[in-house]
């Protein structure tokens, strides 16, 4: 079965500060792999994906098969990138289409 | 484009009663999934529509839950009875394809459900 863990619930970094929060996935075909973010009373919303190979305000995501990881980064943290972030694995269903399991969620915290 | 439409936004309710959370997909969005987030356990994913039609349920907790799609716009989740563990909140979300890289979720902004 597919899962996503994400061990930290809330990381507290400085304005400038470098972050990476961490995901790691476990999934026995070939991963497709999201990172999605809430800001403060705003809908769930996605960030990027593994497969775009994008950089989306700052954040970059390499997916690394070895180490079953996928972590998000961004060198130089900004306030407005104070928000919940989700990583989310999507798995074929055996009905037809896809489905996303998200982890659990870490709260990033930019403190100025 | 409205996005993803949920109501109640809020739902206060007490244990043994009935709960039903209504969701309308994007027009044209052939997904439609119901999550249930809490603290402890995140997103969870409870049920998955494709063309109206139930694909995966297996993340319905208990039979006290039930959701429906009668058609392309319209969703429900039910709770009956309702307990006090059930409090949290419910999103729905929809996509326009059956591949999520190529179409990515959008969620609604939930509902918040309370059981005392």
């Amino acid at each position: 079965a597919q899962r996503v863990t994400q061990p930290e619930k809330l990381l507290s970094v400085f304005k400038g500060a470098p972050v990476e929060l961490k995901c790691n996935y476990s999934y026995s075909g070939s991963p497709e792999l999201f990172w999605y973010v809430q800001y403060s009373r705003q809908r769930l919303q996605l960030l990027l994906r593994h497969i775009s190979r994008e950089s989306i305000k700052g954040f970059t995501a390499d997916l690394n098969k070895g180490e079953t990881s996928f972590h998000l980064k961004k060198p130089f943290a900004q306030e407005e990138d104070s928000a919940m972030y989700y990583c989310a694995l999507s798995s074929i269903l055996t009905g037809g289409g896809n489905k996303l399991t998200f982890g659990t969620g870490t709260q990033l915290k930019v403190e100025l | 484009d409205a996005g993803v439409i949920q109501s109640p936004r809020h739902e206060v309710t007490e244990m043994g009663q009935e709960v039903t959370l209504r969701c309308k997909p994007i027009s044209g969005h052939n997904s439609l999934f119901w999550y249930r987030q809490t603290m402890m356990r995140g997103l969870e994913l409870l049920i998955y529509f494709n063309n109206n039609v139930p694909i995966d349920d297996s993340g319905m907790p208990e039979d006290r839950f039930s959701a429906k799609m009668p058609n392309a716009s319209f969703s429900t989740l039910k709770i009956q009875p309702s307990e006090p563990r059930d409090s949290a909140v419910y999103f729905c979300a929809s996509s326009g394809g059956t591949a999520i890289y190529n179409s990515p979720l959008h969620f609604g902004n939930g509902t918040r459900l309370t059981v005392t």
